[in-house]
């Protein structure tokens, strides 16, 4: 089993719709977690940080549920710019080792 | 500007052949990073430094070997022994300790 496990994807939705991906992380010793962005063919970027909250960055909202080990992103009002590969990303400290594990990404196609 | 170089961004290498990629940074981070990320999956560390003239391996460090020398130059070098050297490779630097990396261009290495 993945570490950290994501559906690939297409989802291929609207303008205008609201989307939400989810993330599984198989670690219970993962202590922080994130969502990056990257765009075909460059780096990733960092989104947002997911905290025990929740979190709410403009039309993202990003929520942790550690007692079921998933990380979701909500995009509301999708923009074709917000076209891209998402990656959940978890960092652990273990064996004094702190690293980020990335997911595969779920890649989202916005469509007019 | 502050930020992340790595060089070069396109490289074509012999099979058999070693070759260095360069990583430089002026963001004054203490870590370093070396993922290696193949098309649809995500990203996987091949080593990490925290230190000047101190580095670990990450999960796939077969075949790579790297140096720390300088603060700022993370030099990677993939050995004739990496079997399969095809992939999109990316440095990243953080604060000791810090969840946040920040990633350069990345390099696009091709065995041919």
């Amino acid at each position: 089993r993945k570490e950290v496990e994501q559906d690939p994807g297409p989802f291929n939705v609207p303008e205008g719709a609201t989307v939400a991906f989810n993330c599984t992380y198989s670690n219970s010793a993962s202590q922080s977690f994130f969502w990056y962005r990257q765009d075909c063919r460059k780096e990733p970027k960092l989104l947002m940080s997911v905290y025990s909250s929740g979190n709410e960055d403009g039309r993202f909202t990003a929520q942790l549920n550690r007692a079921s080990q998933y990380i979701s992103l909500l995009i509301r009002d999708s923009k074709l710019s917000d076209s891209a590969t998402y990656l959940c990303v978890v960092n652990r400290l273990d064996t004094g080792r702190r690293a980020l594990t990335f997911g595969s990404g779920t890649r989202l196609q916005v469509q007019p | 500007d502050g930020g992340i170089t790595q060089s070069p961004k396109y490289l074509f290498r012999k099979e058999g052949q070693n070759v260095t990629l360069s990583c430089e940074q002026n963001l004054n981070h203490d870590a370093m990073y070396w993922y290696r990320q193949d098309p649809g999956q995500g990203l996987r560390l091949i080593y990490y430094s925290q230190i000047v003239n101190d580095f670990q391996k990450g999960d796939i460090a077969e075949g790579y070997s790297v140096s720390r020398e300088k603060k700022e130059s993370f030099p990677l070098t993939v050995t004739s022994a990496q079997k399969n050297p095809t992939a999109f490779y990316l440095c990243a630097s953080s604060l000791l300790g810090g969840n946040t990396i920040y990633f350069g261009e990345g390099s696009w290495l091709t065995v041919v």
